[in-house]
């Protein structure tokens, strides 16, 4: 079955650079979209069709991809972007669709 | 504003059924793909299922099908998950999404709060 890879962790201090990868075989054909979850929290989307980012959501957060890996990128990580994100995309061969193992993001 | 909120979970005993329902509001519910996702306590999240706009397309995750069955009613505005033969490894909370995109089954832009299934054995 498909699969999309994420870290298991990243952890960055305040202010500095955040970026999460995920990487999958059909990545440079289909978008991915990045959800945020906080403790006890529905997730939240952050990132869709590889790089949009929804209404609401701030700036710093961005997304690219390229061949088979795609990255979410927080640029000056806050204290409140701590949390566990997901990617998300399909696999096309089956139409079903599959997230990552999910990163847990630290910022202190 | 969207709103979407599950019910109809709780405590079941391995190899029992539950029916979990998900009431939309805010949105032209007829349009949308509707999704079922779950996790497990502790765990990362597990797409379970989708739904086309008028019930004619359905996906399943392999282990849950067979056993689930995803439909909807757009007349009540209302999204369900029939949850059969459950196994102890079907515990966790199941979320109602909506896709991003109306006619397409894309990003799940809107979650509902989640109801918690309990499988013992």
């Amino acid at each position: 079955s498909y699969e999309l890879t994420q870290p298991p962790s990243v952890s960055v201090s305040p202010g500095q650079t955040a970026r999460i990868t995920c990487s999958g075989d059909q990545l440079p054909e289909k978008y991915v979209y990045w959800y945020q979850q906080k403790s006890g929290q529905a997730p939240v989307l952050v990132i869709y069709d590889d790089s949009k980012r929804p209404s609401g959501i701030p700036e710093r957060f961005s997304g690219s991809s390229s061949g088979t890996m795609a990255t979410l990128t927080i640029s000056g990580a806050q204290v409140e972007d701590e949390g566990n994100y997901y990617c998300y995309s399909i696999d096309s061969s089956v139409n079903l669709w599959v997230f990552g193992g999910g990163t847990k993001l630290t910022v202190l | 504003e969207v709103q979407l909120v599950e019910s109809g979970g709780g405590l079941v005993q391995r190899g029992g059924s539950l029916r979990l329902s998900c009431a939309a509001s805010g949105f032209t519910f007829s349009t949308y793909w509707m999704s079922w996702v779950r996790q497990a306590p502790g765990k990362g999240l597990e797409w379970v299922a989708n739904i086309k706009q008028d019930g004619s397309d359905k996906n399943y995750v392999e282990s849950v099908r067979g056993r689930f069955t995803i439909s909807r009613d757009n007349a009540k505005n209302s999204l369900y998950l029939q949850m059969n033969s459950l196994r102890a490894e079907d515990t966790a909370v199941y979320y109602c999404a909506r896709a991003l995109h109306s006619n397409s089954p894309s990003a799940l832009v809107d979650w509902g709060q989640g109801t918690l299934v309990t499988v013992s054995s």
